[in-house]
């Protein structure tokens, strides 16, 4: 197994910027969802997608979206970016309903 | 909606003694319950996990048992290590089992310090 690799593991923006995050997912997870998670607070879900297709959304605006490949690999772009959006950036895959999260992505917005 | 409730932290230990960490949830229908634990500059591991009522989970000496008559999945461990210093979330996942998976909703977790 190969886990779930992220990258990259720091960024550093400006306000108003656009960000792209990566996420390899576990071989044979179909599922991968995005989390962030704000210093000292748990993580928040972002969406999911299965097989290509977004299959859930948590409270985020438009401005973060995301891809799934066919090889199940993963993006998160963010738009407009804002000062609050500084956090830990986590990618989980799944199959069945067993995560495995990446180490995450650092991401700083000055 | 569904929610997760942890006790507030930090909680520092000496070496070897007993750990509780209180986990409470609300949910419709029947989730899966989780530990996480996070180790300084790193992601989320799994520690152990319960799909079911009165199932216990155990991993490396921690366990928890789902309660659903108390809606709780308390995080036990009988004798703690300096190595088990880290920040521990307590989660649920509503998602039917057999699914691909729903989305993991997490406590705001609780650090522990566990001093020699």
């Amino acid at each position: 197994e190969t886990g779930v690799t992220q990258s990259p593991t720091h960024l550093i923006k400006t306000r108003g910027q656009q960000v792209t995050l990566r996420c390899s997912s576990q071989s044979g997870h179909n599922t991968v969802s995005w989390y962030q998670q704000a210093l000292g607070q748990g993580p928040q879900f972002i969406f999911q997608y299965y097989r290509e297709e977004e299959n859930g959304r948590g409270n985020f605006p438009p401005r973060f979206s995301g891809l799934q490949f066919p090889n199940y690999s993963s993006e998160l772009n963010v738009n407009a970016l804002e000062l609050d959006d500084s956090a830990l950036y986590l990618c989980a895959s799944s199959l069945r309903g067993g995560y495995t999260f990446g180490s995450g992505t650092r991401l700083t917005v000055v | 909606g569904d929610s997760v409730t942890q006790m507030e932290g930090p909680v520092t230990l000496s070496e070897e003694a007993f750990l509780t960490i209180n986990c409470t949830y609300t949910a419709t229908g029947y989730p899966s319950l989780f530990w996480y634990v996070q180790y300084p500059g790193e992601g989320l591991q799994l520690l152990l996990k319960a799909t079911k009522a009165d199932d216990k989970g155990s991993n490396k000496g921690f366990e928890a048992t789902y309660r659903k008559e108390t809606t709780s999945f308390h995080l036990e461990k009988g004798s703690v290590q300096v190595s088990d210093s880290a920040v521990y979330f307590c989660a649920l996942s509503s998602a039917p089992r057999g699914n691909q998976g729903g989305k993991l909703i997490f406590g705001q977790g609780t650090e522990l310090s566990v001093k020699p």
